[in-house]
């Protein structure tokens, strides 16, 4: 079966700039989640989708951060304005039942 | 919320060492996972263990759950095994994450 797939795997833009992270979870995958890691911290918890409805988002840092997972499928992470300090590796992963986690590869974003 | 402590943060080895890396949990947990990052930044699935030993080639995992800890044995290690070795438990459904510990293997 397919993984977990990120797009883009690498991005530079401006500050005050918008981007888009899209990711494709592993197919039938009800559970999604957002995770980024700021340079040299640890992994974060950004939220948690159940099929299409958010079921936590606690860990998203602003409102500067909008989350969506139309149909319940792909989901996409849209950061507007960019700040310099978004700049890290956000990861996507998904779920089902009891089998653990399995994680896209990440999209490495460099805010300048 | 749980706490996850990994121990060391930092570790060197030549190639062809063996190494133990710890990660230490506050609470009971529903969940864990051992990830490797590598270079490139791209996160890896090791081992999901919640409890007991798991063996995968060169790499092997135990999880007292009772005591709440677990263990990555790296065996014979090679340079590609440099990066961040992060364990990550489950409370619920979100994954906590320690902050890893930094493994450079020198030829």
């Amino acid at each position: 079966e397919a993984g977990v797939t990120q797009f883009p795997s690498h991005s530079v833009i401006e500050k005050g700039q918008t981007v888009t992270l899209r990711c494709d979870p592993i197919s039938g995958h009800d559970n999604l989640y957002w995770y980024r890691r700021v340079m040299g911290k640890e992994i974060k918890f950004l939220l948690h989708f159940v099929k299409e409805s958010k079921q936590d988002e606690s860990g998203m840092p602003n409102n500067r951060f909008l989350a969506e997972r139309t149909g319940g499928t792909y989901s996409t992470l849209k950061v507007q304005p960019a700040e310099l300090e978004d700049s890290g590796v956000y990861f996507c992963a998904s779920s089902q039942g009891g089998n653990g986690y399995t994680f896209g590869s990440g999209t490495r974003l460099t805010v300048v | 919320g749980i706490q996850v402590e990994q121990s060391p943060p930092d570790l060197i080895l030549q190639e062809g060492a063996n190494s133990t890396l710890r990660c230490n949990f506050s609470d009971s947990v529903n969940n864990l996972q051992w990830f490797h990052q590598n270079p490139w930044g791209q996160l890896i699935n090791l081992f999901y263990i919640p409890s007991g030993t798991k063996q995968n080639g060169r790499l092997s995992a135990t999880t007292v759950a009772t005591e709440r800890y677990s263990l990555l044995y790296i065996s014979s290690s090679q340079t590609t095994d440099s990066g961040v070795y992060f364990c990550a438990v489950v409370m619920g459904y979100a994954l906590n994450f320690g902050k890893g510990t930094s493994l450079l293997v020198t030829p």
